[in-house]
């Protein structure tokens, strides 16, 4: 499974729009990028996930690069129930489930 | 949507005992669980993988006559830490998934990995 690489941490201002960045220079053609949370100790949280598309829900919004080797996690308008460690993670659909976590992001979202 | 149940919570024990930790996929059939530990400010770690009806897989390091893994149904997997010492106390998180090729997700179709609250182990 590709690599990730996460900024260590960063902040972000309540009801601002929250970009995560994540890169992932050796992806492969079949391998998803998963984005997950974990709140202080807590089970990791699913939020999204895309192969080539952007995709949207009701938490969040992905942003992949054409050439797939990066992307951004978009939280629209972070509140602090949105203080948590985001991982980005790279998978194949072969050994769907056996993640490997990364250090993520440490979010920290102030009033 | 897809839970998975973690009990207990929290276990504070002796050393030298054991302690079982259960974990439950409430509505949906996990053919295929995973147990990750993780110590304070540090990422989680994937300890082995639980096939139901089969013998666990567990990761380089991992000592798998310590760490018991029973998998004997389609929504429990069970996590047995024996002759636990204090080096053992951390955050045992399991993730269960559906057979592969499906989803429960409406829409998916890519095994999401549903994750458990955790249990939080302190040995004395």
């Amino acid at each position: 499974d590709a690599k990730t690489t996460q900024p260590p941490s960063m902040d972000c201002a309540e009801g601002r729009a929250a970009n995560l960045p994540c890169n992932h220079s050796t992806i492969s053609g079949n391998e998803y990028v998963y984005w997950y949370r974990q709140i202080h100790s807590q089970g990791p949280q699913y939020i999204i996930h895309g192969l080539k598309n952007n995709e949207t829900n009701e938490m969040a919004s992905l942003i992949i690069t054409e050439d797939r080797k990066s992307s951004t996690l978009i939280l629209p308008h972070a509140t602090l129930r949105d203080t948590a460690v985001y991982y980005c993670i790279v998978k194949s659909p072969s050994s769907w489930g056996k993640f490997q976590f990364g250090a993520g992001t440490q979010v920290v979202v102030t009033p | 949507g897809a839970v998975v149940s973690q009990h207990p919570s929290w276990v504070i024990c002796k050393s030298g005992t054991s302690v079982k930790i259960e974990c439950r996929s409430l509505d949906f059939q996990a053919t295929t669980m995973f147990w990750y530990r993780q110590f304070p400010k540090q990422s989680l770690m994937l300890m082995a993988t639980s096939n139901e009806g089969s013998k666990a897989t567990y990761e380089q390091g991992v000592e798998k006559d310590k760490f018991l893994i029973n998998h004997a149904s389609l929504t429990l997997s069970t996590l047995t830490v024996t002759s636990a010492h204090p080096e053992d106390s951390s955050f045992y998180i399991c993730s269960a998934r559906g057979p592969v090729g499906t989803s429960v997700i409406k829409g998916a179709n890519t095994g999401e990995l549903f994750f458990g609250e955790g249990s939080r182990l302190t040995v004395l």
